[in-house]
């Protein structure tokens, strides 16, 4: 357990459908970041948020729609995907935002676009 | 975004062997060297965070160290364990810009056979 839960485990959806992934840290951190693993790619960053503010958004396209209500709640919402957007979305926190602070991640969703 | 190489890719040892993997990245606008361990269907958990040249860092069985001056790492694992198989992720960040997030290498990707 990393403190870190992300739901849903499992998606698969629809391009025409909208869904929410959904993070949620109890360590009390003020960073929470989004990344996308792709088959065969590194880790990607698609967005940082520091004290609920977006600080980094590395080129996503707007299908791609984070949110972040509070510093331990992040939310990425999702429309009009494309099955190459298909892939593993890691949440993770940190204590702060960037340079050499620790991640702490979940277990991720692995979203199937069809 | 910093360029990131992991070598090898993938690597099969024997129970008991000792094995090393390595990192290079951009040693100009360093900040920051993190190393992450991956386990199949878990989160991904760091190691061990680095940030001055010379740096040695050991936890158990695993160690690392860190040339910033020419902008290498090396993760060595010293009698490895079936437990040990998993990625090893190794992710510098730089010091400014958008390069103080960390960039993630493609990992190396490790075996033990017992």
């Amino acid at each position: 357990e990393t403190g870190v839960t992300q739901t849903p485990r499992h998606l698969v959806m629809g391009m025409t459908n909208k869904k929410s992934l959904k993070c949620e840290q109890h360590l009390g951190h003020n960073a929470m970041y989004w990344y996308k693993q792709s088959a065969k790619k590194p880790l990607e960053l698609m967005f940082v948020y520091s004290l609920e503010e977006r600080v980094e958004n590395n080129s996503v396209p707007s299908r791609f729609s984070p949110e972040c209500p509070n510093s331990s709640h992040l939310f990425l919402h999702l429309h009009t995907l494309q099955p190459e957007d298909s892939a593993l979305y890691l949440c993770a926190s940190s204590r702060q935002a960037g340079r050499g602070e620790k991640l702490f991640f979940g277990s991720g969703t692995q979203l199937s676009v069809l | 975004i910093l360029n990131v190489e992991q070598s090898p890719q993938s690597l099969h040892v024997q129970e008991g062997d000792s094995t090393n993997f390595t990192c290079s990245f951009p040693s100009s606008n360093f900040y920051a060297l993190h190393w992450y361990r991956w386990e199949t269907a878990k989160s991904p958990e760091a190691l061990f965070v680095m940030t001055l040249n010379g740096d040695e860092k050991k936890k158990g069985r695993i160690s690392a160290t860190l040339n910033t001056k020419e902008g290498y790492s090396y993760l060595y694992i010293k009698g490895s364990q079936p437990e040990d198989s998993a990625t090893y992720l190794c992710a510098p960040s730089g010091s400014s810009g958008s390069a103080r997030q960390l960039t993630f290498g493609s990992g190396t990707q490790l075996t033990v056979l017992p």
